[in-house]
């Protein structure tokens, strides 16, 4: 089965911590994206993660992604109440134009 | 401004009375798609299209028809709604080379 996991589903922290996200998929895929949906909103993307070994960093928050293990990381560096959102990794499977999102991550900083 | 655009936003229907929810894109894009977002469920992929003329299945395209009759448009078609398709919907669009979806505000559909 083609699926994509996330860890944790769920993350309450308080500003100015770390802690990483974990994205794992069991699909062939050189390709992983991060997005970012506040409540009631849309999907921002975040990164677009194309090679293995590839590292993108914005603000606090740095994606990276490891092909071979299939797994990608989010990490926040410091968190800050606005980082409040659901986050959700995405891989399209190769060979197709077939996307699988995760579950997202729930993730509320706490003030 | 770069977008993409779905109408309508909010729809309440009952089963059985055919639907279209549009969408379009004003960034050239080659690849259109739709998702249904469900809680717990994350967003599954409905139809994709990599360019005018050519669609493909996703994950769950039960119940659901589109077409691609230009680059721009990209319609999700409901031809007999039933509850269990109670659901957000989102179209999104990329160019091939990046993959990089950029999201449409969303269709929030309840079928009574």
């Amino acid at each position: 089965e083609l699926k994509v996991e996330q860890n944790p589903l769920f993350l309450s922290m308080q500003e100015g911590k770390n802690y990483t996200i974990y994205c794992n998929y069991s699909t062939t895929s050189d390709r992983l994206y991060w997005y970012r949906q506040d409540p009631g909103k849309s999907l921002e993307s975040l990164f677009v993660l194309l090679s293995n070994g590839a590292v993108k960093q914005e603000g606090r928050l740095m994606a990276s992604l490891d092909t071979k293990a299939r797994l990608s990381t989010l990490h926040i560096t410091a968190a800050v109440h606005d980082l409040s959102a659901t986050y959700f990794c995405a891989v399209d499977i190769t060979g197709t134009y077939k996307y699988i999102f995760g579950t997202g991550t729930r993730l509320k900083v706490l003030a | 401004e770069a977008q993409v655009t779905q109408n309508p936003r909010y729809l309440i229907t009952v089963t059985g009375k055919k639907l279209t929810v549009t969408c379009s894109q004003n960034m050239n894009h080659e690849y259109m798609s739709w998702y249904r977002q469900d809680p717990g469920l994350g967003l599954r992929q409905i139809y994709y299209s990599m360019n005018v003329e050519v669609t493909d299945k996703g994950d769950v395209p039960e119940g659901y028809k589109v077409s691609r009759k230009e680059k721009r448009n990209f319609p999700l078609i409901l031809e007999s709604p039933s509850p269990n398709q109670t659901s957000l919907y989102f179209c999104a669009s990329s160019f091939i080379t990046t993959g990089e979806l950029f999201f449409g505000e969303g269709s929030r559909l309840t079928v009574l």
